[in-house]
Formats: C-alpha cells, structure tokens, sequence
C-alpha cells in the first residue's frame, strides 16, 4: 500500500517553543491530509482537514491559533504547534488520500510523539 | 453526530480461539464503517470497511465483519487468532469517507 511518512518521530520541546511535524505521502500525491491527536490509551481526535493550497477546516474546539496547518503541496502538510505547553503533550497523527472518493483508502503515517517540558 | 463505542478496551484469546472485537456506532443517517489495525510504532492499517454494499465484509489477514443496522453494531471476528494478531485496533465511522471518528481502541493479546 501507499506509504505515508511523519517527521520527526518523537521531539522533546520546552514551554513556550514552537514545533513543526510533517506529513509526506511518499508514492501518492493526496488531495486531503487529516490530522489526528491521540492520548494515551484513548482514541484518535481528529482536528483539522487540510486541503492542498487552500485553509484548513478545524474541528470543534481545536484553537486555530494554537495548531497551524499548512499544506503546501500535495505531498506535503505541516502542523506547527506554537507556544507549546506541557497539556499539548500527545501522539499526532496524520493521514493522507489519493482521492475524496469513499472507496479511496486513507493512509495513516507512523505518528509524532510530542513531549512538553 | 456519529460516533463509534468499542466495547472492552482489552481483549484476550488462546491462540486458535475466536476473536471478536464489539463495535457499536451511532449516526443519524447510514455511515460508511471501518477496522484498523496499529502495530507497536506503526501507522494505522486498513482492516477492511463497509460501504453500503454487502453487509458481512471481508478484510486482509482471515478477519471479517458483519453490519448490523437493527444492532446498530460491526462487530470484528476472525475464526482462529494468530500470535501475529496481537495488536491495537480501532473501529471508525465517516459520512463521507474522510473525516473519521474513532473509537477508544481494543488491545487483543493472544495467549499461547
């Protein structure tokens, strides 16, 4: 199947910093990229659909301010969170689609494991 | 809204023994349902999915699934667990086959 790469896999930050993950489809260029936090043992929150060249469509309750998404090509999405705190310690995940068809899978990369000191 | 409910966050079966993972959802109009797997320090992986088409689907790796509108539920089994089977996995549901809904997870140990 298609491959879907997060980078970096793990990042230690100090409060107040800001940090940039990125999402890359490797073998597919992908039209919608989907971004995911998880906490321990709980699920995957979605937080923003991001769309090649066009603004991110937030969920409900995720700051915009807080959790930047920029997808910049159609290979590449980026979330930055900015002046990060301990409580935005998390797994983020992102996903990527070829397509918006229902029958076009969606690909998740390996995750981003975030700590805030 | 649609959501999903996985029923048991842990699960564990005697290798050979039937799994069965409980997943319940909830929407307002009929959703398009799916399974995924998540491996220690991996992505999530694509079960298999329910698109309205035939009600009992089958996945990669022997495991199917069975959507029940009047149960509300899609349930995931496999006749016989492999030690490989050992693993996180997650129900999901979408009206659209893009934004996803999670469940909580259900880990499955299999015993030997």
């Amino acid at each position: 199947g298609a491959v879907v790469s997060q980078h970096p896999s793990w990042v230690i930050c100090k409060s107040g910093t800001s940090v940039k993950i990125e999402c890359r489809s490797l073998d597919f260029q992908a039209t919608t990229m989907f971004w995911y936090r998880q906490f321990p043992k709980q699920s995957l929150m979605l937080m923003a659909t991001s769309n090649e060249g066009s603004k991110a469509t937030y969920e409900q309750g995720v700051e915009k301010d807080k959790f930047l998404i920029n997808h910049a090509s159609l290979t590449l999405s980026t979330l930055t969170v900015t002046s990060a705190h301990p409580e935005d310690s998390s797994f983020y995940i992102c996903s990527a689609k070829p397509g918006l068809g229902v029958l076009d899978e969606q690909f998740f990369g390996p995750g981003t494991r975030l700590t805030v000191l | 809204a649609q959501s999903v409910t996985q029923l048991g966050s842990h699960v564990s079966v005697s290798e050979g023994a039937l799994v069965l993972l409980r997943c319940n959802y909830s929407s307002s109009v009929p959703p398009y349902l799916f399974w995924y797997v998540q491996y220690p320090n991996q992505g999530l992986q694509l079960l298999l999915k329910y698109t309205s088409a035939a009600t009992l689907v089958k996945g990669i790796n022997g495991f199917e699934a069975e959507f029940k509108k009047s149960e509300t539920s899609f349930h995931l089994t496999k006749p016989s667990a492999h030690m490989s089977d050992a693993a996180e996995y997650f129900c999901a549901v979408s009206l659209t086959g893009n934004q996803f809904y999670f469940g909580t997870g259900t880990s499955l140990t299999v015993i030997p």
